[in-house]
């Protein structure tokens, strides 16, 4: 069970958009369309922010949003914000009930 | 709310038992999920219980030594950690299933922090 694979880190000024991709294969990512990304600042819990993909929860601002191409699922987040800076994981279910997290991204907000 | 507890120092080897009582909402409902991280790294599920708790799940690298349960009528949900190992080492999160497609977490307690050290 190897994590999924993110970028180990972005940055981006305010204002400006930032995508964090997650790769994976088709027994995980490309095969089933239930990626999930969570925000996690330091020191506190994760926070669910896309699921299914490409679902947002119930006060998860828009300028969130979820995607995927074959075996990559991306997060992009546009009009960025310093509240933005923090470390990002993707999520995917991966078959025989197991879920696989990746790596995690850390964002900095320049 | 969520709020785990039993966290520690424990040798190589030894056991240990984490809790995570649960408030606000209906316990009984909802498939529930340990998910871990050691220091500085990045998260790991590592078990998952369903709703009535007939069925269980586990991360490879803890199945046969960890052991999820829950009482619904405590509204708690437990880790039963044995043989543990340095690698164990980690912030041990329960979390809510929040009944999406593949499993995804839409509440997480705080964490209890086990380390494993001789």
């Amino acid at each position: 069970q190897s994590a999924l694979t993110q970028p180990r880190s972005v940055s981006g000024s305010p204002g400006q958009s930032v995508t964090i991709s997650c790769t994976g294969t088709s027994s995980d990512v490309g095969g089933y369309n239930y990626v999930s990304w969570y925000q996690q600042h330091p020191g506190k819990a994760p926070k669910l922010m896309i699921y299914e993909v490409n679902k947002r929860p119930s006060g998860v601002p828009d300028r969130f949003s979820g995607s995927k191409s074959g075996n990559t699922a991306s997060l992009t987040i546009s009009g960025l914000q310093a509240e933005d800076e923090a470390d990002y994981y993707c999520c995917s279910y991966a078959g025989r009930y197991i879920v696989m997290f990746g790596g995690g991204t850390e964002l900095t907000v320049l | 709310q969520l709020e785990e507890s039993g966290g520690g120092l424990v040798q190589p080897g030894g056991s240990l038992r984490l809790s995570c009582a649960a408030s606000g909402f209906t316990f009984s409902s909802n498939w529930m999920h340990w998910v871990r991280q050691a220091p500085g790294k990045g998260l790991v599920w590592v078990s998952r219980i369903t709703s009535d708790g007939s069925n269980t799940n586990y991360a490879d690298s803890v199945r046969g030594r960890f052991t999820i349960s829950r009482d619904n009528a405590k509204n708690t949900l437990y880790l039963q950690m044995n043989s543990l190992r340095a690698e164990d080492t980690a912030v041990y999160y329960c979390a809510r299933d929040a009944f999406c497609g593949g499993d995804c977490f839409d509440y997480w307690g705080q964490g209890t922090l086990v380390s494993v050290s001789s």
